[in-house]
């Protein structure tokens, strides 16, 4: 069975700070991987996932992430994090049948 | 492009009523996907449409909750008899195969 463990389920950082959100899987193949992005009040908005090729992963509003085997893990950063950053982040995988298994999430705060 | 619409957006009701919840993907999604989220947590998958049959409903506790797509486009989920821990937000997602999931902006119900 497959899971997602993201560490710590609050990150704060200071608005132009670097934005580090952790995540670790475990799966018996290498899974797609993906980061979604969840407002206050609206449904989950993919940032960008992982399938094949290319392990550096650029996704929207400037967030990236990447894509590392040896480690089983897929952690998304950001150079400069933005006000309008704040919200609860979750990383999932998927084997290939198109069925999400997600993380806890993480509520990323930013302070002016 | 009109997005993953659902309805109602929030609802109460006392433990042992019933409730459902309606979800109309995004025009031309074969597939369509049921997820809980409770409070703290990420969203878990109950139950997963591939046009009007299902693919995968392992997670769906069958003995209070049931779900239909009758003619492989919107869908309903029923909760008879509700219970307190089914205070969740109730997420509909869509997607054509094997492809990026969609989601709608979610049923918030509280059971008192």
């Amino acid at each position: 069975a497959q899971s997602v463990t993201q560490l710590g389920s609050h990150v704060s950082v200071s608005e132009g700070a670097l934005v580090l959100l952790r995540c670790n899987y475990s799966s018996s193949v290498p899974p797609y991987l993906f980061w979604y992005v969840q407002y206050p009040n609206q449904g989950l908005q993919l940032l960008l996932k992982y399938t094949t090729g290319a392990t550096l992963v650029k996704g929207i509003n400037g967030f990236e992430a990447e894509f590392k085997k040896s480690e089983t893990s897929f952690h998304l950063t950001k150079p400069s994090a933005h006000m309008s950053d704040a919200a609860e982040y979750f990383c999932a995988v998927d084997q290939r049948g198109n069925m999400l298994t997600f993380g806890g999430g993480t509520r990323l705060m930013v302070k002016p | 492009e009109a997005g993953v619409a659902q309805s109602p957006r929030y609802k109460i009701i006392e433990k042992r009523q019933s409730v459902a919840f309606w979800c109309n993907p995004i025009s031309g999604h074969a597939t369509l996907y049921w997820y809980q989220q409770i409070l703290g947590q990420g969203p878990k998958l109950l139950i997963q449409f591939q046009n009007n049959g299902v693919v995968d409903d392992s997670q769906l506790p069958k003995d209070r909750f049931s779900a239909e797509r009758l003619k492989g486009v919107d869908s309903t989920l029923k909760i008879q008899p509700a219970k307190l821990e089914d205070s969740a937000v109730y997420l509909c997602a869509s997607s054509p195969p094997s492809d990026e999931q969609f989601f709608g902006p979610g049923t918030r119900l509280t059971v008192l």
